[in-house]
């Protein structure tokens, strides 16, 4: 099964910081990997998909890259409702990463 | 649009079988991949398994031949039964609608919309 492995774990940032978070697939995954954002108590919620697009009524703030075996999102400038638990997933076999938590410094 | 409502007991016991149904409303059950997928407390998101609006299946390795989802188009409604369940399937159980893209040969899949989650509890 192919892993993917995001880092890191948990971030303390304040807001309007730039936040950068990484996936790295075990084997090259092409663009077949998508980003969800979970707050406490919901369902994950698609932000992007096939590595970059970003999903319809999205805020612009979040963008993805890469291709291949590493991927990054990054929120551009961190706002208070961003506070959440972000998943990395390959949909190539589907399997998510393990989540990397974004805490109030 | 589209929601996605799951529905079962709470509380299923060691070596029993969990049975969860989710009910699609605002749309059609037809051309679409609808999944389930779980979350331990306090732990990372496991995809379990999907099924195609034919009826075509794929499971993920690790639950093997425990795992059976099933279709229901009269009823707008999918199904998942889990058998032989012990403490480690205690989760919040998800289902969820696959969309997917063409792009030159690939078909790129994500999870949209959510369910909002059941939460199953595996105890005696």
């Amino acid at each position: 099964d192919i892993q993917v492995t995001q880092s890191p774990s948990s971030l303390s940032a304040s807001v309007g910081d730039r936040v950068t978070i990484t996936c790295r697939a075990s084997q090259n995954i092409g663009n077949f990997l998508n980003w969800y954002q979970q707050k406490p108590g919901k369902a994950p919620k698609v932000l992007i998909y096939a590595a970059t697009t970003l999903q319809g009524g999205v805020s612009s703030r979040f963008s993805g890259s890469g291709s291949g075996t590493d991927f990054t999102l990054t929120i551009s400038s961190l706002q208070p409702e961003d506070f959440a638990t972000y998943y990395c997933q390959q949909s190539y076999s589907v399997t998510f990463g393990g989540g990397t938590k974004v805490e109030i410094k | 649009q589209v929601q996605l409502q799951e529905s079962g007991p709470g509380l299923v016991k060691p070596s029993e079988t969990l049975s969860l149904t989710c009910t699609v409303s605002g749309g059609s059950l037809s051309t679409y991949f609808w999944s389930w997928i779980r979350q331990p407390p306090g732990k990372g998101l496991e995809w379990i398994g999907n099924i195609y609006s034919t009826g075509s299946t794929r499971y993920t390795p690790s639950l093997g031949s425990r795992v059976t989802i099933s279709l229901d188009t009269s009823k707008s409604q999918f199904s998942l039964k889990l058998n032989s369940v012990t403490a480690a399937d205690t989760a919040v159980y998800y289902c969820a609608r696959d969309l997917y893209m063409s792009v030159a040969g690939d078909l790129y899949t994500w999870f949209d919309p959510w369910g909002q989650g059941t939460l199953v509890i595996v105890s005696s």
